[in-house]
C-alpha cells in the first residue's frame, strides 16, 4: 500500500465518451502529479499540482482536463479521447513539489 | 502481486568510489527502467532495460538486468556529487495479465555524494 489510490484500474471507453480518472492520496502531500507511460516508452510528465494549483502542463491536448478540488484529490477528465491516447496513466504525489515521490497503481485506458 | 524491492534505501558514498543499487521483482517482466529524480524536478529516464543479460552504461552509470533472478543491478563508477540524487527502478508487468500493462515502482533509493 502507498498511499496513492487510483480508480479504475482498468477503463475501455468509446472516441466519443467522456470518463475521469480518479486519484486519492492518504500522506498528506502538497504536490499531486499525472504521467503517462505509452506502452514501450518511459514516463511522460502530463500535470502537476501543488496546493491545488497548477504549476506545470506539459503540452497536453485540451481533450484531457486536469481538475484538483483539494491537496488530496486529483482528477483528470477525458473526452473526445484518440486510440493513440490509449495508455497506462500513472497518479504520484509528494509531501512538496518535486521531492521524492509516491506512485499510485495506475489506471490501464483502453480507447477504441 | 508484483513487488518491486530496492536497496539500500539510502546511500550515502565519497567521491570517487563504485558503488552499486540494487532492484529485486517478484514476477516475471520483460522490461525494466531506472529513473534518476533530482531535488526539486521530476522524473528523467536514465535506461530501458528490455531483455535478460541487457547491459545500458551512460557515463558513470551502469545498468543491467538478469531476468532469471529477477534483479537489476545500477553501478556507480566513480562518483561525482553530481549524482547526487533519487534513483527509482520500474518494472513493467506488460502483456502478461489480459494484455493489460502496470507499471510497478520501486521506493528509491536516495544517494547523496560527498566531496
Amino acid at each position: 500500500e502507498t498511499g496513492v489510490t487510483q480508480t479504475p484500474r482498468h477503463l475501455v471507453m468509446g472516441m466519443t465518451n467522456k470518463k475521469s480518472l480518479k486519484c486519492e492520496q492518504h500522506l498528506g502531500h502538497n504536490a499531486m502529479y499525472w504521467y503517462k507511460q505509452s506502452a514501450k516508452k518511459p514516463l511522460e510528465l502530463m500535470f502537476v499540482y501543488s496546493l491545488e494549483e497548477r504549476v506545470e502542463n506539459n503540452s497536453v491536448p485540451s481533450r484531457f482536463s486536469p481538475e484538483c478540488p483539494n491537496s488530496s484529490h486529483l482528477f483528470l477528465h477525458l473526452h473526445t479521447l484518440q486510440p493513440e491516447d490509449s495508455a497506462l496513466y500513472l497518479c504520484a504525489s509528494s509531501q512538496d513539489l518535486f521531492e521524492k515521490l509516491f506512485f499510485g497503481s495506475g489506471t490501464q485506458l483502453s480507447v477504441l | 502481486e508484483l513487488k518491486v524491492e530496492q536497496n539500500p534505501l539510502f546511500l550515502s558514498m565519497q567521491e570517487g568510489k563504485n558503488y552499486t543499487i540494487y532492484c529485486n521483482y517478484s514476477t516475471t517482466s520483460d522490461r525494466l527502467y531506472w529513473y534518476r529524480q533530482d531535488p526539486g524536478k521530476s522524473l528523467e529516464s536514465l535506461f530501458v532495460l528490455l531483455s535478460n543479460g541487457a547491459v545500458k552504461q551512460e557515463g558513470r552509470l551502469m545498468a543491467s538486468l538478469d531476468t532469471k533472478a529477477r534483479l537489476s543491478t545500477l553501478h556507480i563508477t566513480a562518483a561525482v556529487h553530481d549524482l547526487s540524487a533519487t534513483y527509482f527502478c520500474a518494472v513493467d508487468l506488460a502483456l502478461t495479465q489480459g494484455g493489460s500493462e502496470k507499471l510497478v515502482f520501486g521506493k528509491g533509493t536516495k544517494l547523496t555524494v560527498n566531496p
